[in-house]
């Protein structure tokens, strides 16, 4: 058990809804990282939030969003959804912005039918 | 070509056997990354290097900076060490946390 929690597990929603994926860190981590892992395209980072504030951006759409809230946890905002959005999203945190070991959730499965 | 690539893609082997999952990138590196991936999805962290060699148990993970290469070895594999082994590098320079993975190397050990 990383200490990372991430809900829900599974979602399955239709093409054009919208979901909130939720992160909470390890106890201390400031930095929470979002991947996104899909069967083409592997594991990608999508964006960073350190302490409240915005780090970091990957390949995140902008149909995506992400914002970390004052007790530091996480949440990821889906929108507008497609096929193509159907993957497992993972959080990761890390103590600071520094190098650190990223310590990950277990995933929440996402699939839109 | 990606900035991280690994090799083997697949690796089949028998109980007991010496495996070697390489990884070779093609950045400037602050830190390496070795991950597990079990067929469940979750992932664990399992070394992270930025020089030299680390030991966990039957696990040794490498690393040549000048080369940009970092090898992962399994002594004595186990059946239990089936699954998805993951490269990822952090880039050099300031606000570079991020990863950027290798592909994955599907390791699956047989009885």
């Amino acid at each position: 058990d990383s200490g990372v929690t991430q809900t829900p597990k599974h979602l399955i929603t239709a093409t054009g809804q919208r979901v909130t994926l939720r992160c909470s860190p390890r106890s201390g981590d400031l930095s929470v990282y979002w991947y996104q892992q899909s069967l083409d395209q592997g594991l990608q980072f999508l964006i960073q939030y350190y302490n409240g504030e915005e780090r970091a951006k990957g390949n995140i759409l902008e149909r995506f969003s992400a914002q970390q809230f004052p007790d530091l946890h996480s949440e990821l905002n889906l929108s507008s959804l497609e096929l193509g959005d159907s993957a497992l999203y993972f959080c990761a945190s890390s103590v600071g912005t520094t190098v650190n070991e990223q310590f990950f959730g277990p995933g929440t499965r996402l699939t839109v039918l | 070509k990606n900035e991280v690539e690994q090799s083997p893609q697949n690796l089949t082997a028998q109980e007991g056997e010496f495996i070697t999952i390489n990884c070779s990138y093609s950045v400037g590196i602050s830190a390496l990354h070795w991950l597990q991936q079990h067929p469940g999805g979750g992932i664990v962290s399992l070394f992270m290097l930025s020089s030299g060699k680390k030991k966990h148990g039957r696990l040794i993970a490498t690393i040549n900076i000048q080369e940009k290469h970092s090898s992962l070895h399994i002594t004595a594999s186990h059946p239990r060490d089936s699954a998805v082994y993951i490269c990822a590098v952090r880039r050099m320079g300031f606000g570079n946390e991020k990863l950027t993975f290798g592909t994955g190397t599907r390791l699956t050990i047989i009885p």
